[in-house]
């Protein structure tokens, strides 16, 4: 595997449902983030972690909730979702993220389509 | 309030032609403009970038403007193939955040 990998690439799932979203680096970057891309409107940055701690998080609502275990690595957790929350997420990972100087060259994963009903 | 627009939606090119994609920004504090490619499936692919201290980079066929006193950004692609049918995302960055338009979807026919 080369790139960035993200499991599923679909998933259906109810609003009482306990779901996790996997993202896999093979690059070798300090640098992930999980973006969120609804119909018709900008990708929105979720989560930024860097060597493994978070460093970012934009206002999301706690049944959202990332995880890295290591650098290459990063979960999604999702619990009690709400049909707003589907659509697809994106993965990213960067050599490195230094504040102040966003590292721009993201390398993206092909993301989960993820519909709540 | 969106701080990066991206106005058309979409753009038909014929393939041999220039394809002009337009983005326009709200915030003069923008460090950096970058240009993603997504096909359907997969992730943004990174295509090129220009400084804010810039207004021109050039990467083979593709050439990315910068108009900082009118807030526009656009990129070219001379000439254009049929593989750059894609969805084209503009994004600026500010700090450490990496902002997004909607996209333009090109389709470039023979």
């Amino acid at each position: 595997e080369t790139g960035v990998t993200q499991t599923p690439r679909h998933l259906v799932m109810g609003m009482t449902n306990k779901k996790s979203l996997k993202c896999e680096q093979h690059l070798g970057h300090n640098a992930m983030y999980w973006y969120k891309q609804s119909a018709k409107k900008p990708l929105e940055l979720m989560f930024v972690y860097s060597l493994e701690e978070r460093v970012e998080n934009n206002s999301v609502p706690s049944r959202f909730s990332p995880e890295c275990p290591n650098s290459s690595h990063l979960f999604l957790h999702l619990h009690t979702l709400q049909p707003e929350d589907s659509a697809l997420y994106l993965c990213a990972s960067s050599q490195d993220f230094n504040p102040g100087v966003l590292s721009y060259e993201q390398y993206f994963g092909p993301g989960t389509r993820l519909t709540v009903t | 309030d969106q701080q990066v627009k991206q106005n058309s939606p979409s753009l038909s090119v014929q393939e041999g032609r220039i394809s002009i994609l337009n983005c326009d920004y709200t915030n003069s504090m923008f460090d950096y403009f970058l240009w993603y490619k997504k096909y359907p499936a997969e992730g943004p692919t990174f295509l090129i970038s220009i400084s804010s201290i810039k207004d021109k980079n050039e990467d083979g066929r593709f050439t990315v403007f910068l108009n900082k006193s009118a807030k526009h950004l656009s990129l070219h692609i001379v000439p254009s193939q049929p593989g750059d049918s894609a969805v084209y995302f503009c994004a600026a960055i500010l700090t450490d955040k990496l902002i997004f338009g909607t996209g333009t979807r090109l389709q470039v026919f023979p």
